[in-house]
């Protein structure tokens, strides 16, 4: 079974700043990784997916992630955080080979600060 | 392209009643996915379903919950006997058919269950 772990529940970030999210994978089977991000009261956008392309992954709003397999990562990263980067962050798993259901980790909720 | 649909946004229920929840998949999704959201934690997957096909329900509580996707209409998850540990929000994600490869999941806003 797969399962990620992301460390840190929240996160603050000055404006301006690098934003790093760290996540970790267990995966008996090469993975599939995503990142979403969650606004207040709403459902899960997509930012980015890691599906054995690129190792670096770019994604929406400036974010990215790199694939690392000999660390079992896949953390986010912002070069400059914005006022509007606030919201939950969650990285999620999935089984290539399996039935495409997606294992989430517990999520940072970041905080801007000016 | 309207996204995946979820009804009602926000369901307040009494112990012991019935919650319904509905999710229209995107337009060409045949897959749909419930997620169940508990405070402070992350989604947790509950059932996977193809029309008028239980493919995977692995996450579903063994007693009370039930989920369906019928030929026709959306997918309901349905929640018998409410208590006050099924408030949660609830998400449902749809996909395209899977082709072999990595289908990306796209979310609903979720329902918001709280049982009183």
């Amino acid at each position: 079974a797969q399962s990620v772990t992301q460390l840190g529940s929240h996160v603050s970030v000055s404006e301006g700043a690098l934003v790093l999210l760290r996540c970790n994978y267990s995966s008996s089977v090469p993975p599939y990784l995503f990142w979403y991000v969650q606004y207040p009261n709403q459902g899960l956008q997509l930012l980015l997916k890691y599906t054995s392309a690129a190792t670096l992954v770019k994604g929406i709003n400036g974010f990215e992630a790199e694939f690392k397999k000999s660390e079992t990562s896949f953390h986010l990263t912002k070069p400059s955080a914005h006022m509007s980067d606030a919201a939950e962050y969650f990285c999620a798993v999935s089984d290539r080979y399996g039935n495409n259901r997606l294992a989430f980790g517990k999520g940072n909720q970041v905080v801007v600060i000016p | 392209n309207a996204g995946v649909m979820q009804n009602p946004r926000h369901l307040v229920r009494r112990r012991g009643q019935e919650a319904r929840l509905r999710c229209s998949p995107m337009k060409g999704h045949s897959h749909v996915y419930w997620y169940r959201q508990l405070p402070e934690e992350g989604l947790k997957f509950m059932v996977y379903l193809q029309k008028e096909n239980i493919i995977d329900e692995s996450g579903m509580p063994k007693e009370r919950f039930s989920a369906e996707f019928p030929k026709e209409g959306p997918s309901i998850l349905r929640i018998q006997q409410v208590v006050r540990g099924d408030s949660a929000a609830y998400f449902c994600a749809s996909s395209p058919p899977l082709a072999g490869g990595e289908e990306t999941q796209y979310f609903g806003p979720g329902t918001r269950l709280l049982v009183l």
